[in-house]
């Protein structure tokens, strides 16, 4: 069974770095897919922030793509998530999920992890 | 970006309506379109992808249909635990967007 945590600092100040890691657990980050990032601020619907294969190749969200860079670590079966210059409208839980293809469906979720920017 | 725009953004529903959402493309996505299922303080879950292909472990109920800019979700007869909030996400693209979503409510 694939399973994806979330993990990271909930509370960010504004200006500065979020950061959050995905364990994946059930299945190697090796053998394939994409893993992806997806965010929904409060009461709001949801984003793609972006996606990433096991090579280091990905995929940003056009709006948010000057500020995202997400990374993987195949031999921690991890991925990651930095989003600087943040402000309140960052604001969100963020998932991360298996996404089937660069251009493709979520199969699998994390239970998602809220950040909240605030000084 | 291809935008999605979902209708109504709220359904008011008994159990054992049938119940349909609409999901538009603003451009031709062909068939790669999934839906999702969303209920308070979840992550959201697969329902169907390729437009109409029904997830493994999802019930019957439910069902996808369309192709090119128009897509509904039908939910044939619905259940207590169906009451939630429904997502289409395209993937025609490398860049991927959401419709804004469908709060299906208890009437």
């Amino acid at each position: 069974q694939v399973q994806l945590q979330e993990s990271g600092p909930g509370l960010v100040k504004p200006s500065e770095t979020l950061s959050l890691t995905c364990t994946v657990s059930g299945y190697s980050i090796s053998s394939g897919y994409y893993w992806g990032w997806i965010r929904q601020p409060p009461g709001k619907g949801l984003e793609w922030i972006g996606s990433i294969y096991h090579s280091g190749s990905t995929y940003y969200n056009p709006s948010l793509k000057s500020r995202v860079t997400i990374s993987v670590d195949t031999s921690k079966n991890q991925f990651s998530l930095k989003l600087s210059s943040v402000t309140a409208a960052d604001t969100a839980v963020y998932y991360c999920a298996r996404n089937i293809a660069a251009a493709g469906k979520f199969d699998y979720w994390g239970q998602g992890t809220l950040v909240t920017v605030s000084s | 970006d291809i935008q999605m725009t979902q209708s109504p953004s709220t359904l008011s529903a008994s159990v054992g309506d049938r119940v349909t959402i609409t999901c538009r493309a603003s451009q031709s996505i062909s068939s790669w379109l999934a839906w999702y299922q969303q209920k308070p303080g979840k992550a959201p879950k697969l329902l169907i992808y390729k437009a109409s292909s029904l997830e493994s472990g999802v019930p019957s109920r439910f069902s996808g249909s369309g192709s090119g800019t128009e897509f509904t979700l039908t939910i044939s007869s619905l259940q207590p635990d169906d009451f939630a909030t429904y997502y289409c996400q395209q993937y025609n693209s490398y860049s991927l967007t959401f419709g804004g979503g469908t709060k299906v409510e208890i009437k």
